[in-house]
């Protein structure tokens, strides 16, 4: 069975940063893209971060550009999301996701506030 | 990008009623290879986005054959052929040929 747990969220300053993880089992991580995707509190769905299956190549929207850093660690199964330069928007659920967006993980919520 | 227009944003249903949710794109979303990279996700509540249609009309795994998808180029439909209760949620169309990747905003399906 294809598990994806994420973990890391919680409540950061704006300006700050946070690293998150994502935990996969089921599935032979090494051989999938991978992505992460956020819902924010409006519900809107919007890709944030794609990385490829060996982490050679990764994708950010300009939302994030320059601020979102995607890596892999397929000796450990991890997916990670460094954010730094964190802003009020960024505000949501994060989720990783295999990069068919086939399964997704339960999502951890960052919330940035002073 | 492209724009994924999702209607209507409020669909409120019978059990047992058939129920059809519209979703339309900005471009075609037939890329140069000649595929289409189209997806249909519900969303239960306190729950994530779960799989459901793929490829305009393919059904993931498990998902049962009350639900199916239709459409071409930039208007694709998902149907609900008799809705149970456990179909409630929010369902979000997804494309796939064009970076960046984008959802659409969202049907949520209620019950009358």
């Amino acid at each position: 069975e294809v598990q994806l747990v994420e973990s890391g969220g919680g409540l950061v300053q704006p300006g700050g940063s946070l690293k998150l993880s994502c935990a996969a089992s089921g599935f032979t991580f090494s051989s999938y893209g991978m992505s992460w995707v956020r819902q924010t509190p409006d519900k809107r769905l919007e890709l944030v971060a794609t990385i490829n299956s060996n982490g050679g190549s990764t994708y950010y929207p300009d939302s994030v550009k320059g601020r979102f850093t995607i890596s892999r660690d397929n000796a450990k199964n991890t997916l990670y999301l460094q954010m730094s330069s964190l802003k009020s928007e960024d505000t949501a659920m994060y989720y990783c996701a295999t990069d068919g967006f086939d399964y997704w993980g339960q999502g951890t919520t960052l919330t940035v506030s002073s | 990008d492209v724009v994924m227009t999702q209607t209507p944003l409020s669909l409120p249903v019978s059990l047992g009623d058939q129920a059809s949710i519209s979703c339309r794109s900005s471009q075609s979303l037939e890329n140069s290879n000649g595929n289409t990279y189209l997806n249909w996700y519900l969303q239960k509540p306190g729950q994530s986005p779960q799989l459901l249609i793929y490829g305009i009309s393919n059904r993931f795994s498990g998902v049962p054959d009350r639900f199916s998808g239709s459409g071409s180029g930039t208007d694709f439909t998902l149907k609900i052929s008799r809705v149970e209760a456990e179909d409630l949620g929010v369902y979000y169309c997804f494309q796939g040929s064009h970076v960046p990747r984008t959802f659409g905003g969202g049907t949520k399906l209620e019950i009358k």
